[in-house]
């Protein structure tokens, strides 16, 4: 069957560090996968779009990881801010006809100071 | 100015009812979305219009009826609310239907079926 799976519910790091979050995906061939961030009582916001033939796109203090062999995204946060706590989603695009994006669960991080 | 907004943010009521959520977006997008986010915080797409066409309908139980009067609005009825329909609905837009667009989220509305 087709999952999304990110690596966990829950992610606990210190100020200063960095996070890095995982996105597996089972039976999908997508052409590129986005990450979101969403904030308790607010919609997801978009962060960033990696394509299948990129290995790695960053802005600010944000990178991502595309790796199609092992089907897996990695999002890291370098230098982590308690404002970066959040809870993340990555979504990718199923590559077949007209599917709409598909969202993974979330992980829920919280960088303490 | 808000880009895309939702009302009413909060919405119970008790199983049975017909109730509606209207969403409106002033980005000049195309393509509007409605999502799903259950208690497990599974975001789950419903229904996608572009330029007030259904383009997508995913398998949602015909109780749900979006409408889209202008491509700037999309509203959701409900009819014969169940117990299941709580959850978070989030409406969302993009440029186009490529889903390579990036897309803008509402703030969701609450809804609670006693």
């Amino acid at each position: 069957s087709q999952k999304i799976e990110q690596n966990s519910e829950a992610l606990n790091i210190q100020e200063g560090k960095t996070a890095t979050l995982t996105c597996n995906y089972t039976n999908y061939s997508p052409a590129y996968l986005q990450w979101y961030r969403q904030d308790p009582g607010r919609g997801p916001v978009f962060l960033l779009l990696i394509r299948e033939n990129e290995k790695e796109k960053r802005k600010e203090r944000l990178k991502v990881t595309f790796d199609t062999t092992l089907k897996q995204s990695l999002f890291h946060i370098t230098a982590s801010q308690p404002a970066d706590s959040a809870t993340y989603l990555c979504a990718l695009d199923p590559n077949s006809g007209n599917t709409p994006l598909v969202f993974g669960k979330g992980t829920r991080l919280s960088v303490i100071a | 100015d808000t880009a895309v907004s939702q009302t009413p943010k909060y919405l119970v009521t008790q199983m049975g009812n017909d109730k509606s959520i209207k969403c409106e977006q002033n980005l000049g997008h195309d393509t509007m979305y409605w999502y799903k986010q259950d208690s497990k915080k599974f975001l789950k797409i419903m229904f996608s219009y572009n330029n007030k066409e259904l383009i997508i309908n995913e398998t949602v139980p015909n109780r749900f009826s979006p409408k889209s009067p202008d491509k700037a609005h999309l509203n959701l009825h409900i009819n014969s609310l169940e117990l299941g329909d709580s959850a978070v609905y989030f409406c969302a837009s993009s440029l186009t239907s490529v889903y390579t667009d990036t897309q803008y989220f509402g703030p969701g509305t609450r809804l609670t079926v006693l």
